[in-house]
């Protein structure tokens, strides 16, 4: 079975510094990987994903994620942080026999002016 | 292109009653999915379609949860009768049947059962 952590339920930054959302998987096979946002009252938009391709994954609003096999990881960052940034980020992983996303528990960035 | 649609957006009920949340998925995705989402948690699935097939319905509560797609498109989700834990995002998603393709993900319905 699949799963996912995500340390930190809360981050906190400054607007311009660097933004780092850590998550972790564990899958017996090949996963798929994926970064939502989700702003208050609404669904959840794909930030990026990563299918097995580059492991180094550009997304949208200047999102990031580096897949590394080693550690497991699939950490999300950003350069520079902006106000709008703030919003409710959680990772998820699927795997070829079970297409159904399995999602961390979340975790809430506060962008501080 | 129109995005996931669901209906209704909110829902306030008092428990024992019966709720019944609708989806449109996007045009041309056959597979669509049924999430579960409670305060600070990220979504659980509840059921997932293929076409009009369920083939993943492994955490519905059957006991009282029951869904249906009805011609491989639009899908309902009815809670009979619903209880206080029941409260929470009901959240509908769509996407293409291949492995690792992305799901898009409707507004969702947020019930409050009193």
């Amino acid at each position: 079975a699949q799963s996912v952590t995500q340390l930190g339920s809360h981050v906190s930054v400054s607007e311009g510094a660097l933004v780092l959302l850590r998550c972790n998987y564990s899958s017996s096979v090949p996963p798929y990987l994926f970064w939502y946002v989700q702003y208050p009252n609404q669904g959840l938009q794909l930030l990026l994903k990563y299918t097995s391709a580059a492991t180094l994954v550009k997304g949208i609003n200047g999102f990031e994620a580096e897949f590394k096999k080693s550690e497991t990881s699939f950490h999300l960052t950003k350069p520079s942080a902006h106000m709008s940034d703030a919003a409710e980020y959680f990772c998820a992983v699927s795997i070829a026999g079970r297409r159904a996303l399995t999602f961390g528990s979340g975790t809430r960035l506060q962008v501080q002016p | 292109e129109a995005g996931v649609v669901q209906s209704p957006r909110y829902k306030i009920i008092e428990k024992k009653q019966p709720v019944a949340f609708w989806c449109n998925p996007i045009s041309g995705h056959n597979t669509l999915y049924w999430y579960l989402q409670n305060l600070g948690q990220g979504p659980e699935l509840l059921i997932r379609y293929e076409n009009e097939e369920a083939v993943d319905d492994s955490q519905l509560p059957k006991d009282r949860f029951s869904a249906e797609r009805l011609k491989g498109v639009d899908s309902t989700l009815k809670i009979q009768p619903a209880e206080l834990g029941d409260s929470a995002v009901y959240l509908c998603a769509s996407s293409l049947m291949a492995v690792g393709e992305t799901q898009y993900f409707g507004p969702g319905t947020r019930l409050l059962v009193l």
